[in-house]
């Protein structure tokens, strides 16, 4: 059974432009959540998804942060303009219907860097 | 608030030694906690976890304490081997299918020297 897959694994950009994060979760698995770590700190919850419904965002930074999960299957993180204070490690994660915290299965993480 | 914090940034061993990283919480409200390990380059592993009505969980080499007085948890590692090595993340939450955040710690990276 495949993992969550998120793409890209690395990505540079300049800060102003644009950069769009894409996550496979889990087949079948109704939620999804990004989580991101910035350099020197710890990771940080941004948002679940419960099929294609935002269950919580709370953890956005900014509305230059925009996650969608059409079709309640894929979902993307855009990030526009990237400023520097972006830079980090982006991990979603995604687990079936109910939530013990121990079926909660995280991608290898896209690492980004704002220049 | 919310936070979870952790004691040591590093903790070294040799292989064969028994390791013990820590984690304080400051959130009473929680009651599930985990521990992840996260290699380089790759993205946080479950590796055990313990609901509040409980104070120890062991799994295969890994045991976790809870105290809930005191708001510390522990991991502690047997006979600790160098493919051990990696960065380990505290994290706490809440059993019930309402809430889905996950508070992290700072991580602790384990060196284990042959």
């Amino acid at each position: 059974e495949a993992g969550v897959t998120q793409f890209p694994s690395h990505s540079v950009i300049e800060k102003g432009q644009t950069v769009t994060l894409r996550c496979d979760p889990i087949s079948g698995h109704d939620n999804l959540y990004w989580y991101r770590r910035v350099m020197g700190k710890e990771i940080k919850f941004l948002l679940h998804f419960v099929k294609e419904s935002k269950q919580d965002e709370s953890g956005m930074p900014n509305n230059r942060f925009l996650a969608e999960r059409t079709g309640g299957t894929y979902s993307t993180l855009k990030v526009q303009p990237a400023e520097l204070e972006d830079s980090g490690v982006y991990f979603c994660a995604s687990s079936p219907r109910g939530y013990p915290g121990n079926t909660i299965y995280f991608g290898e993480g896209s690492w980004l860097t704002v220049v | 608030g919310e936070s979870v914090g952790l004691h040591l940034p590093t903790l070294s061993v040799q292989e064969g030694d028994n390791s013990i990283i820590n984690c304080a919480y400051s959130n009473s409200a929680s009651d599930y906690f985990i521990w992840y390990k996260q290699e380089s380059g790759k993205g946080p592993q479950f590796i055990i976890d313990i609901r509040s009505n409980m104070d120890k969980r062991q799994g295969q080499r890994v045991t976790v304490l809870l105290n809930k007085t005191v708001k510390h948890l522990s991991l502690q590692i047997a006979a600790t081997q160098p493919g051990d090595s990696a960065v380990y993340f505290c994290a706490m939450g809440w059993a019930s299918p309402r809430y889905s955040t996950l508070t992290f710690g700072k991580g602790t990276m384990l060196l284990v020297s042959p």
